[in-house]
């Protein structure tokens, strides 16, 4: 079966970071390419970005080139995201999402919540 | 950056009855997909492709469309398709989302 578990809920200070993981089983990591998602309380989904586990390369929506950094751990096949300068309107819930063929997100996390608060 | 307009932003439905939502998009787009996402639960797929049903997904639930209409039905509407509908494309960079119909049940 193919999971996707994400890490716990983070509070953050404003200016400062958060890294989200995003552990996957049941399928072989390097296969697929995992989308990033925010979703803002109350709000509808936001396309983050990719990332391809075998080789590294990202793709990142405009608005998020300078607030996100795609990552991933082949050795234990995790995706991360770091989410930098914080600010309130980072206080969302980020779920990770493996892109299957043609382009759909299959499985997804269960979401991590990131609350910035001073 | 395509946006899609959803609509009705929200509607109620009884049991039994048809339901669709539309989704509009600013510039033609190839395919559309569509999630579901209960509250309080992560999206799930519901159509790829368009029309393609996503695994597991009861046979009620139909897509259809082309250019910049879209469209999601749910022939007899059940409890517990009571959630919030996403259209989504990937015909351009970015990654884009209709704004989520709610859909209730009646």
């Amino acid at each position: 079966e193919v999971q996707l578990q994400q890490s716990g809920p983070e509070v953050g200070r404003p200016g400062s970071s958060v890294k989200i993981s995003c552990k996957a089983s049941g399928y072989t990591f390097t296969d697929y390419v995992m989308n990033w998602v925010k979703q803002s309380p109350g709000q509808g989904l936001e396309w983050i970005g990719w990332i391809d586990p075998e080789y590294g390369s990202t793709d990142y929506a405009e608005k998020f080139k300078k607030k996100a950094t795609l990552t991933a751990d082949t050795s234990s096949n995790t995706a991360y995201i770091q989410l930098s300068s914080l600010t309130s309107e980072d206080t969302a819930t980020y779920f990770c999402a493996r892109v299957a063929i043609p382009d759909v997100m299959d499985a997804w996390g269960q979401g991590a919540s990131v609350t910035v608060s001073s | 950056e395509i946006v899609l307009t959803q609509s009705p932003t929200t509607t109620a439905a009884s049991p039994g009855e048809k339901v669709t939502i539309t989704c509009l998009a600013s510039s033609s787009v190839s395919n559309m997909y569509w999630y579901q996402q209960k509250s309080g639960a992560s999206p799930k797929l519901l159509i790829y492709s368009t029309s393609s049903l996503a695994s597991g997904v009861p046979d009620r639930f139909s897509g259809s469309g082309s250019g910049t209409s879209y469209s999601l039905t749910i022939n007899t509407m059940e409890a517990e398709d009571a959630a919030t509908y996403y259209c989504q494309q990937w015909s351009s960079n970015p990654w884009t989302f209709g704004g989520g119909t709610k859909l209730e049940l009646k």
